[in-house]
């Protein structure tokens, strides 16, 4: 099976610009989380998607933004870009109605914001 | 607000040597405790996923022990290899589904 996959692997932008990052879970995988690394910090969780659905929700402001298809690909959308949002994005996708909280990781998207 | 605690923040070893490290987290709410192994310039890779107080997971030389009463875990690397030479990484999960993690320990094996 294919692991989780994540385009681009890596971006550079410039402040006020936006940005959309994509991933594709583990085929039979209907959740995906997404999740940001700063130096110095752990991973701080953004979302989850399930179905199609925003099924729960981390502590970030409303540029960031996510939304999931009905092939269960999802994809983060950052708006306006700032500094601090300098890091790197992992999802990670885990399959549901087995009763596992296991996640598969992708190798993430490293954003630099100038 | 949910804190997961792991120390040491780093360490360094030789080969051979054994080591441990420590998770703590929320007892209240407690579904799973998770731990990863993630590499430089690789996806974090599940080593364990436990559920139950008193848990004990083995893993080749890697072990991992679970207290939710007091809200600890413990990973152990036993013989510790170059290879082993990661960032570990504890993450909780309560009743919502999303994984609030550590911040790591960074380990280093040097022969």
């Amino acid at each position: 099976k294919a692991g989780v996959t994540q385009t681009p692997r890596y971006l550079i932008k410039t402040r006020g610009q936006q940005v959309t990052l994509s991933c594709s879970p583990i085929s039979g995988h209907r959740s995906v989380s997404w999740y940001q690394q700063t130096p110095g910090q752990g991973l701080q969780f953004l979302f989850e998607y399930f179905s199609e659905t925003q099924r729960n929700k981390g502590n970030f402001p409303g540029r960031f933004s996510g939304r999931q298809f009905s092939n269960s690909r999802s994809e983060m959308n950052v708006s306006t870009l700032e500094l601090g949002d300098s890091a790197l994005y992992l999802c990670a996708s885990r399959p549901t109605g087995t009763g596992s909280n296991e996640q598969f990781f992708g190798p993430g998207t490293r954003l630099t914001v100038l | 607000i949910l804190n997961v605690e792991q120390s040491p923040q780093s360490l360094h070893v030789q080969e051979g040597d054994s080591t441990n490290f420590t998770c703590s987290f929320p007892s209240s709410n407690f579904y799973a405790l998770h731990w990863y192994r993630w590499e430089t310039a690789k996806s974090p890779e599940a080593l364990f996923v436990m559920t139950l107080n008193g848990d004990e997971k083995k893993k080749g030389r890697i072990s991992a022990t679970l207290n939710t009463k007091e809200g600890y875990s413990y990973l152990y690397i036993k013989g510790s290899q170059p290879e082993d030479s990661a960032t570990y990484l504890c993450a909780f999960t309560g009743t919502a589904s999303k994984l609030t993690f550590g911040t790591g320990t960074r380990l280093q094996v040097t022969l």
